[in-house]
């Protein structure tokens, strides 16, 4: 059972260079969401989305597209990266219609822009 | 705005006393409170939880406590042991709202 699988687990990148950062879930979860984490910020929403073909913008959007053709993936789109958009990414994934239901978190990806 | 709030970025305790972690919150629509465990290289993984309708939330060694009143919960680790070493993130959402917001976390030393 891989649970939520992320890839790449590190990355480098010149600023303006695009890259997407994948994710993928086998647990058949309606709700999928990417977030950041910075030193002293805690967790911060991306962009979320409550099934295929559906996504909406979370607290911190800019910079960053997201799509959901299918249940299982969620890739999340640099288009042109800057120095602001170093950060560790998680990906995370839970059953929608249960608001106690647990987020299940990828192992996430560190990025780095220079 | 920072609507979870952790204000102790980090706690120290002995193993075998208790720990207590502190998260507060500034929106009055959070239903749902939730303390994920991280260990470095890894995702958060989840811990506890508790709805608004309850005052407690009790898993083993871990309970969490909610003052909706003060907007206050905590968590509390007894016996702590050298394996909870690790950062605690505090997290809210709001009944109908798949935004889920976290704290800035709290890194937990437990020394053996």
């Amino acid at each position: 059972n891989a649970g939520v699988t992320q890839t790449p687990k590190f990355q480098v990148l010149k600023t303006g260079q695009s890259m997407t950062l994948q994710c993928a879930q086998d647990m058949n979860h309606e709700y999928m969401s990417w977030y950041r984490q910075d030193p002293g910020m805690g967790l911060r929403l991306i962009h979320y989305s409550v099934g295929a073909g559906i996504t909406d913008q979370g607290e911190v959007p800019n910079g960053y597209n997201v799509s959901r053709s299918t249940t299982e993936d969620f890739p999340l789109r640099l288009l042109s990266a800057a120095p602001s958009q170093t950060s560790v990414y998680f990906c995370a994934s839970s059953y929608s219609r249960d608001p106690l239901g647990p987020l299940h978190f990828g192992n996430g990806t560190r990025l780095t822009v220079t | 705005d920072q609507q979870v709030k952790q204000n102790s970025p980090s706690l120290s305790v002995q193993e075998g006393r208790i720990s207590i972690l502190n998260c507060d919150y500034t929106n009055s629509m959070f239903d749902y409170f939730l303390w994920y465990k991280k260990y470095p290289a890894e995702g958060p993984t989840f811990l506890i939880s508790i709805s608004s309708i309850k005052d407690k939330n009790e898993d083993g060694r871990f309970t969490v406590f909610l003052n909706k009143s003060a907007k206050h919960l905590s968590l509390h680790i007894v016996p702590s042991q050298p394996g909870d070493s690790a950062v605690y993130f505090c997290a809210a959402r709001a009944y109908n709202n798949n935004d889920m917001r976290f704290g800035a976390g709290t890194r937990l030393t437990v020394k053996p």
